[in-house]
């Protein structure tokens, strides 16, 4: 299995400001996801992001609010950009260890409160 | 996307099997049906997948439909940890639209063992 830490494992942030979410993952991957869960809900993939290329969003998803940056095979960040009280969520950062296989391992994600 | 249907919640009591149904009737002949589980405060795991024939593993088995048009997760003795949201999800390993490889979660059915 593959081992991702994220950090913060918890945050609480004042509106109209950002924060940046990291994701390490313990060997290369080609692709990693990012997924939002709020309150009592499913998770929803808000992009997936691609070394050395710009991340692609789903629908309902924009780069100005949810920056994507992943500078290398074994790092991504996500950051939530003036932040509002919708914001508040679980951000889990997900990655497919073997390609083509369809079996994500996922992060213990980030949970944020905004005020 | 092809969609599944899940009931929204099952019980179980401690020690007995479980069966948890996925209806995806719109399945392609290329998807893959894959079963993650997320227990509480926690990211998901991957569970189990198949694509015709019935699969096992140390975690549960899976018995596929001959139509594929509906599956099966099975636990085969309930424990107080398998209690989870399980997500029964499909996924065509040829679709490379930028989200390659990408899962997309549904609301999943929430399992409570009572012990």
């Amino acid at each position: 299995s593959a081992v991702i830490s994220q950090k913060p494992s918890r945050d609480i942030c004042q509106r109209g400001t950002s924060l940046t979410i990291q994701c390490q993952v313990d060997s290369q991957v080609t692709m990693m996801f990012w997924y939002r869960q709020q309150p009592g809900q499913s998770l929803t993939l808000i992009a997936t992001a691609n070394q050395g290329s710009e991340a692609t969003y789903e629908s309902g998803f924009v780069i100005d609010k949810f920056p994507i940056s992943r500078p290398n095979l074994t790092f991504s960040t996500l950051t939530v950009s003036n932040m509002s009280p919708e914001d508040s969520s679980i951000y889990l950062c997900s990655v497919e260890r073997w390609e083509n296989t369809g079996e994500l391992f996922f992060g213990e994600g980030s949970r944020l409160t905004v005020l | 996307d092809a969609k599944t249907t899940q009931p929204n919640s099952m019980e179980s009591n401690e020690e007995e099997p479980v069966h948890l149904p996925c209806n995806h009737s719109t399945i392609s002949g290329t998807d893959y049906i894959h079963w993650y589980r997320q227990l509480p405060s926690q990211g998901p795991e991957y569970v189990i997948h198949g694509l015709t024939s019935n699969v096992n593993n140390r975690m549960a088995s899976l018995a596929i439909a001959e139509d594929r048009k509906s599956s099966t997760l099975i636990l085969h003795r309930a424990t107080l940890r398998d209690a989870a949201v399980y997500y029964c999800i499909l996924r065509d390993p040829r679709t490379f639209s930028g989200g390659y490889n990408k899962l997309i979660f549904g609301a999943g059915t929430r399992l409570a063992v009572h012990p």
